[in-house]
């Protein structure tokens, strides 16, 4: 069965400083990956997703993804944080095209100035 | 993407009472999923909904307590049944949209609190 594990509920970073959250998967098949990212009392918002047209995924505000399917990982990264960036991000999973996400627990990204 | 809504946007709820969560789509769906997001918490699949067809839902979850109804492809209604304090909770709609790598966009949610 699919799942997403994302390692580390929290992560705190200083403003400017690169921002890291991990996701690995466990998918069968060549899965559908997204990040999506709630700001406190707000709803989901698609950050950027993996749909097998390139590795290296480019998404909304400054964030970007990489697939790697030697490491079952597709890790967020953003060269440098800004205090806007705190929320929760999750990342999410399917592996046949109409079926539903599965969500990984979500990491509280905090920032600091 | 679409344009989700849903209604209502928040409730505070008494035990043992049921409330109904709407949710309207801008366009024709075939497959709309609900999720349950506890405080502080991911977002649990509660069910997928077809139209034409009896809900399927996910492990621990039942119909009894989260009747669904898919009366036509724009719009979907979860009922929270004989609710207690644990289904306090947001609860969220997502069509699922064909084509657009599959890409799954979110109501704004409906909080409820139960007392």
């Amino acid at each position: 069965a699919q799942s997403v594990t994302q390692l580390g509920s929290h992560v705190s970073v200083s403003e400017g400083a690169l921002v890291l959250l991990r996701c690995n998967y466990s998918s069968s098949v060549p899965p559908y990956l997204f990040w999506y990212v709630q700001y406190p009392n707000q709803g989901l918002q698609l950050l950027l997703k993996y749909t097998s047209a390139a590795t290296l995924v480019k998404g909304i505000n400054g964030f970007e993804a990489e697939f790697k399917k030697s490491e079952t990982s597709f890790h967020l990264t953003k060269p440098s944080a800004h205090m806007s960036d705190a929320a929760e991000y999750f990342c999410a999973v399917k592996d046949q095209a109409g079926t539903a996400l599965i969500f990984g627990k979500g990491t509280t990204l905090s920032v600091s100035s | 993407s679409a344009v989700i809504s849903q209604k209502p946007s928040r409730d505070i709820c008494q035990r043992g009472t049921s409330l109904t969560i709407q949710c309207q789509v801008d366009s024709q769906v075939t497959m709309m999923f609900w999720y349950r997001q506890q405080p502080g918490q991911s977002l649990t699949l509660i069910a997928t909904a077809n139209q034409g067809s009896e809900a399927t839902y996910e492990s621990g979850f039942v119909i009894d307590k989260f009747p669904i109804s898919r009366p036509n492809l724009t719009f979907s209604t979860l009922t929270v049944s004989n609710m207690s304090p644990e289904d306090s909770s947001i609860y969220l709609c997502s069509p699922g949209l064909a084509g657009n790598g599959d890409t799954q966009y979110f109501g704004p949610g409906t909080r409820l609190t139960v007392l």
